[in-house]
């Protein structure tokens, strides 16, 4: 059972334009959701992150969307540049529980056209 | 540099061997955590240590798959009798700890490995 589920699986944005990821979550005791940026054959970077007592986190180009009733949130990135080409993994857990273990989604791979 | 590191970066072993990998995370951070990501995947959890206790292991973590934190410092993964089906990428992940903030977990450039 995915507990976290990702979309598009890929995307691609022109130079400039907005690149929007969704993901979608079931467990209702997750109160912790970041998003991480993948290059090949790195590890996954922490890029934004927010709790659910907040619909929007904005950080730079970068903003988290938050839909607490329907379970969903979603990163957008603004004016994207060809630098943001990686794969972004949103990610959920229990802030601060006893476990606090990310559930990752499958990832989308993002290609910004120059 | 104060980030997460793993070493080795690449191990190529056959198939029925053992293998070890390091982790060392964030000096400050008390909790580390050890992933496994397989191509075009996430990262799925395997296990982790508050300091040097092991809370939790996924099912993931058969019983060829052993990590210790001795000293609440760095930890080691090893897998006994190495499969093809190990090949991956395993990732260490570091953060401060339950109810702490920032409560972020950081990860190591991870450990490629390759299994023939």
């Amino acid at each position: 059972q995915q507990q976290v589920k990702q979309s598009p699986q890929s995307l691609i944005v022109q130079k400039g334009g907005i690149s929007i990821i969704n993901c979608a979550y079931e467990n209702t005791a997750f109160d912790y959701f970041p998003w991480y940026q993948q290059f090949p054959g790195k590890g996954p970077a922490l890029l934004i992150a927010i709790r659910p007592d907040v619909s929007e986190k904005k950080e730079g180009r970068f903003t988290i969307s938050f839909n607490k009733s329907a379970k969903q949130f979603s990163l957008h990135i603004m004016d994207s540049q060809p630098g943001d080409s990686a794969t972004y993994f949103c990610a959920a857990s229990t802030y601060g529980g006893s476990q606090g273990n990310l559930i990752f989604g499958k990832g989308t791979k993002l290609s910004v056209k120059p | 540099d104060t980030g997460v590191s793993q070493d080795p970066r690449h191990k190529i072993t056959k198939r029925g061997q053992n293998v070890t990998f390091r982790c060392d995370p964030i000096s400050e951070h008390n909790r580390l955590y050890w992933y496994r990501q397989t191509l075009g995947q996430g990262p799925e959890f395997l296990t982790y240590f508050q300091n040097e206790a092991q809370l939790e292991k996924s099912r993931l973590l058969s019983d060829r798959f052993s990590a210790e934190r001795p000293k609440g410092s760095f930890s080691t993964l090893e897998i006994q009798r190495t499969e093809q089906g190990d090949s991956a990428m395993y990732l260490c992940a570091s953060s401060l700890g339950p109810g702490m903030i920032p409560y972020e977990q950081y990860f190591g450039p991870g450990t490629r490995l390759t299994v023939t």
